[in-house]
């Protein structure tokens, strides 16, 4: 069946950092990828998505390129804020309507 | 605005009781959805709909049930309560048929079993 994995956390960051979080999936077909955000106390909101390959998705600084290759979705934001600290899902869709999601990564920015 | 809303942001409840989850959602969205969130497994489909009526399994079904008697409204029911069952809900509705569209969550119902 289709499966999403990525990284487990949490990530630690100072602000202005870096951050990458990667995402790799198991589907039949071609799916959608999409990144969801949850801040605290949240529901999730959808951060980005991509609907075929080398599609690159972006918002709020943050972008993922659909890689059929490696079968990938890494999310990367180039300068992280205080405000990105947050749960963050890797999620596919393939066949049917049916989300499928990671085990999510708990991101920390500290100032 | 588009909104789902969950009738609880908490519930605490007794092992044994009835648990109800109300979900509405105003867009008007043909499927709806239920999930649980639990640290290190993300979420977990329990039951869709797609229809009014209409219900369909999803991955981990055992000990719940749903209702749909209103295109907007879909609830989730806890038979008879138990402590495993103690987790964060959460709902969401999205366009039928639509492989590349977004589903919209509403804010979850961290819900505690005693």
């Amino acid at each position: 069946g289709d499966s999403v994995t990525q990284m487990e956390g949490p990530v630690t960051l100072s602000e202005e950092a870096f951050l990458t979080i990667n995402c790799t999936y198991t589907a039949t077909g071609y799916p959608s990828l999409f990144w969801y955000v949850q801040y605290p106390g949240e529901g999730l909101q959808l951060l980005l998505k991509a609907t075929k390959a080398d599609d690159k998705g972006s918002n709020k600084g943050f972008e993922a390129t659909y890689r059929k290759e490696t079968t990938s979705f890494h999310l990367e934001k180039g300068s992280v804020q205080v405000s990105d600290s947050a749960v963050y899902f890797c999620a596919l869709k393939a066949a049917g309507n049916k989300l499928t999601f990671g085990g999510g990564t708990r991101v920390l920015v500290k100032p | 605005d588009v909104k789902v809303t969950q009738s609880s942001r908490y519930l605490v409840k007794r092992t044994g009781e009835k648990v109800f989850l109300e979900c509405v959602q105003d867009m008007d969205h043909e499927n709806m959805f239920w999930y649980r969130q639990d640290p290190g497994l993300g979420l977990r489909l329990i039951y869709f709909s797609y229809d009014v009526k209409m219900k369909e399994k999803g991955d981990i079904p055992e000990g719940y049930s749903v209702s749909r008697e209103k295109k907007e409204r879909f609830s989730l029911i806890l038979e008879s309560a138990s402590t495993n069952q103690t987790s964060m809900y959460l709902c969401a509705s999205g366009l039928a048929a639509d492989l590349y569209n977004e589903q919209f969550f509403g804010p979850g119902t961290r819900l505690t079993v005693l």
